[in-house]
């Protein structure tokens, strides 16, 4: 499975929209682009996952370059709800399991 | 309806002894994993099931540590001789066949002092 590489932490007002970079210059064709998140003394939680098109569910939007090699999560209207680690993974579909990176620590300000 | 549950919360123990921590997962999940997770570290996979058999133990880190699943629902990681480097929060994820997005339980906590 491909590395991901993640700032360690950012910072967000509340309201305005949280962009996330990720990554994974080492991603191979089959590879999937997956984000979870965990909230403090949670279990993580899925977010969204995508190929190589743009996907967007009710959580967040994930935005994917064109030569795949970084994508970045949107949650457009960040609330105190979602200050958070944030993972980045990269790993092939319907694989037995997740490699988590450190993550990203996001903390949503009022 | 009811998700991933991990017991005990918390376990605290002394060095040398056995755990068990236990895992009952989303019903009808045919994959189950686990993974651990120190202070300040992203989640680190163990081992992960599909239906009774153990799929990919590659995670294990060493013979103390083994985990079963007889009737293809409820999980028990053991652990054997507990050293405090096993300190940690042990988490538990399920899946549905064909679903590639994994839920997670709340975790065990725990301490070996």
């Amino acid at each position: 499975d491909a590395k991901t590489t993640q700032p360690t932490s950012m910072d967000c007002a509340e309201g305005r929209a949280a962009n996330l970079p990720c990554n994974h210059s080492t991603i191979s064709g089959n590879e999937y682009v997956y984000w979870y998140r965990q909230i403090h003394s949670q279990g993580p939680q899925y977010i969204i996952h995508g190929l190589k098109n743009n996907e967007t569910n009710e959580m967040a939007s994930l935005i994917i370059t064109e030569d795949r090699k970084s994508s970045t999560l949107i949650l457009p209207h960040a609330t105190l709800r979602d200050t958070a680690v944030y993972y980045c993974i990269s790993s092939s579909y319907n694989t037995d399991k997740l490699i988590f990176g450190t993550g990203t620590r996001l903390q949503v300000f009022p | 309806g009811a998700g991933v549950s991990q017991t005990p919360s918390n376990k605290v123990t002394e060095k040398g002894k056995y755990v068990e921590l236990r895992c009952d997962p989303i019903s009808g999940h045919t994959a189950l994993y686990w993974y651990r997770q120190s202070l300040g570290q992203g989640p680190e996979f163990l081992i992960y099931f599909q239906g009774t058999g153990a799929a990919d133990d590659s995670g294990l880190p060493n013979d103390r540590f083994f985990a079963v699943r007889p009737e293809g629902s409820v999980s028990t990681l053991k652990i054997q001789r507990t050293e405090r480097g096993d300190s940690a929060v042990y988490l538990c994820a399920s899946s549905p066949r064909g679903v590639d997005e994994q839920f997670f339980g709340p975790g065990t906590r725990l301490t070996v002092l």
